[in-house]
């Protein structure tokens, strides 16, 4: 049991650049979610989903995309990249209505 | 508009020391007040509080939620080093899992 895993865990892009962020969970877990962390800033919410084929915007979702074609995979699409983006991504998952989040390790993302 | 405010940013305290972190919120449709660590890396669960005046308790910490004057405490008793880190608080809304965590408490505990 794997839990939630992300990949790359360090990644650098130049601007204009596109990359996709992996996150994949093997707890059969409903909801999935992306936060960025800047430092002050704690984390925030870009994108969630709770369930397949279901996605929706969270607090900051300019810049980036998502889908969810299975319960396990949720990947995060930068579309072109820039410096702002720069920061720590969380990929986190739960039950359904449960609020105990269960947290990937990371992906340190520069974008230069 | 729903907001979540942690108190104090930071502190600096003696190994040995009990420490009391704050969490107030002001949120529409509030439905669960949870509390995370976090060191260098993921942040980790602690405490989810539903229900007002229940204290929830794990070895040295223990949290409580007051849902009439809309704060919630953690306390940590009897510090150790391993307790340095950031302390999250969140809430939850609705139905839905979608957590809003506030900026954090930093703590430092030193020897």
């Amino acid at each position: 049991n794997a839990g939630v895993t992300q990949t790359p865990k360090f990644q650098v892009l130049k601007t204009g650049q596109s990359m996709t962020l992996q996150c994949a969970q093997d707890m059969n877990h409903e909801y999935m979610s992306w936060y960025r962390q800047d430092p002050g800033m704690g984390l925030r919410l870009i994108h969630y989903s709770v369930g397949a084929g279901i996605t929706d915007q969270g607090e900051v979702p300019n810049g980036y995309n998502v889908s969810r074609s299975t319960t396990e995979d949720f990947p995060l699409r930068l579309l072109s990249a820039a410096p702002s983006q720069t920061s720590v991504y969380f990929c986190a998952s739960s039950k359904p209505s449960s609020g105990e989040q269960f947290f990937g390790p990371g992906t340190r993302l520069t974008v230069l | 508009e729903d907001k979540v405010v942690q108190s104090p940013l930071s502190l600096v305290v003696h190994e040995g020391d009990t420490v009391t972190l704050n969490c107030s919120y002001e949120v529409t449709n509030f439905r669960s007040l949870l509390w995370y660590k976090q060191e260098k890396k993921a942040p980790t669960f602690l405490f989810m509080l539903t229900s007002s005046g229940i204290e929830k308790k794990s070895g040295r910490l223990s949290s409580i939620l007051d849902k009439k004057e809309l704060f919630s405490i953690l306390n940590i008793t009897a510090t150790q080093t391993g307790d340095s880190a950031v302390y999250l608080c969140a809430y939850i809304t609705g139905t839905a899992s979608k957590l809003t965590f506030g900026t954090g408490t930093r703590l430092q505990v030193t020897l």
